[in-house]
């Protein structure tokens, strides 16, 4: 089975402040990692990606991610947050070789305040 | 534009009504999902499909059908066994697995059911 966690619900960051978005996974095989974004009423939309190579992985509007095999994690990064990245993120896993199925963390609402 | 459309926006439906969601693509993709979304529950994936005539239960199937007669279309019915079927509902198509399998999933904008 194939799951993932964001352990925190909110989290609350100053704009200029570096964000971090936790998430581990769990799963039998080689991980491919996603993280999303969405905005109230709104599907989700494509941030970045870790398939395989570089560990570290950017993405749109400055985000990027670091994958850490050791510790099963891909947590979301900014260096500087802005008051527009405030919405909700979502980690997602899929298995290499595992067929399509893809699965979501519980999301993480990050607020950024001036 | 290439893309995923959800209709309808907005659907209410009574009690021990079945209820169907419409989900097409055109960006060519042979694998669809749906997933509800609950507030603190995240993403749960309820059917998914890999290629045309063939679909998998996910986590929370029970209450819900699907049917994928066709590769741009993969409708969800909300039978009256859902027994809380008020939510959101995402759809999303990604490429097949062997297809440029790391390709992320595209999601449309999401149709909000409400039980009256």
């Amino acid at each position: 089975a194939q799951s993932v966690a964001q352990p925190e619900d909110q989290v609350n960051v100053a704009e200029g402040n570096p964000l971090t978005v936790k998430c581990t996974y769990s799963v039998s095989g080689n991980p491919y990692l996603f993280w999303y974004v969405q905005y109230p009423n709104r599907g989700l939309q494509f941030l970045l990606k870790y398939i395989t190579g570089d560990n570290l992985v950017k993405g749109s509007y400055g985000f990027e991610a670091e994958f850490n095999k050791s510790q099963t994690s891909f947590h979301l990064k900014k260096p500087s947050a802005l008051v527009s990245d405030s919405a909700l993120y979502f980690c997602a896993v899929r298995v290499a070789g595992g067929g399509n199925k893809l699965t979501f963390g519980t999301g993480t609402q990050l607020k950024v305040e001036l | 534009d290439g893309g995923i459309t959800q209709s309808p926006k907005y659907l209410f439906r009574k009690e021990g009504q079945n209820v169907t969601l419409s989900c097409e693509q055109n960006l060519n993709h042979d694998a669809m999902y749906w997933y509800r979304q609950d507030p603190g529950q995240g993403l749960r994936l309820i059917y998914y499909s890999q290629i045309v005539n063939d679909f998998q239960k996910g986590d929370i199937a029970e209450g819900y059908s699907v049917s994928r007669e066709k590769k741009e279309s993969f409708p969800l019915t909300v039978t009256s066994a859902q027994k809380n079927p008020t939510a959101f509902y995402l759809c999303a198509s990604s490429p097949r697995q062997g297809e440029r399998m790391n390709t992320e999933a595209f999601f449309g904008q999401g149709t909000r059911l409400t039980v009256v």
